[in-house]
């Protein structure tokens, strides 16, 4: 069964670096989201992403953040300049097509900002 | 942003028993789902909802659409040891598609 893959699964990064967070989505699927999960606590949602474009994001989804499909498969996050509060489990989803609202998840990058 | 409120927040039951969960919106609701997520992994889907009064079973799993469209019912029959994770809800407003998720209630059986 296809799934979503995510890349790395543990990121270790000292504050004001810049991180990218890859998503491979499944591969039929339209949507494609970004969540944040920090320890202990619910699952944030942060963008999504149609047609080559936001399509909506949260008032989390600051201009530290971006989001970009640079080719028929990645889909990427972007946080320029990491802060500690950025720590969390980092979540990418995607949607097929004709179920547009059942999700499926990967498995998530654990970042951790020093 | 929209709260969605699940209770109860934890759960501690035997093998065997029945479990009950809820969780309530104060805004209207056009898609509910479910999800259990197990430590260190992403949430798997259980179960998704797109109509009120809607109900939909998965397994021993079964879930309901309020018919308000302001809550959601998850019920667990026969639970088993690898039933423990935590549930999250996940509703969708009339407009957009933004997914809004609960607070989780944590599931502990016991053998």
């Amino acid at each position: 069964e296809p799934e979503v893959t995510q890349t790395p699964s543990h990121q270790v990064t000292q504050m004001g670096q810049e991180v990218i967070l890859r998503c491979v989505p499944i591969s039929n699927h339209l949507y494609f989201y970004w969540y944040r999960q920090i320890l202990g606590q619910k699952v944030e949602f942060l963008v999504s992403f149609y047609n080559n474009e936001i399509s909506e994001k949260s008032e989390i989804f600051d201009d530290q953040f971006s989001v970009e499909r640079p080719d028929g498969s990645n889909f990427t996050l972007k946080i320029r300049s990491t802060k500690l509060e950025d720590s969390a489990m980092y979540f990418c989803a995607s949607l097929p097509v004709g179920r547009a609202y059942e999700q499926y998840f990967g498995p998530g990058t654990r970042l951790t900002v020093t | 942003g929209q709260q969605l409120n699940q209770s109860p927040q934890s759960m501690f039951i035997q093998e065997g028993e029945d479990v009950s969960m809820n969780c309530t919106s104060s805004s209207i609701f056009n898609t509910w789902l479910w999800y259990k997520q197990d430590p260190g992994e992403g949430p798997v889907l259980l179960i998704a909802l797109y109509k009120a009064g809607e109900l939909t079973s998965n397994g021993r799993l079964t879930a309901q659409f309020g018919i308000t469209r302001k809550d959601s019912f998850l019920n667990i029959s026969a639970s088993i040891p690898s039933d423990v994770g935590i549930y999250f809800c996940a509703g969708r407003p009339n407009t957009g598609n933004q997914f809004y998720f609960g607070t989780g209630t944590s599931l502990t059986v016991i053998p």
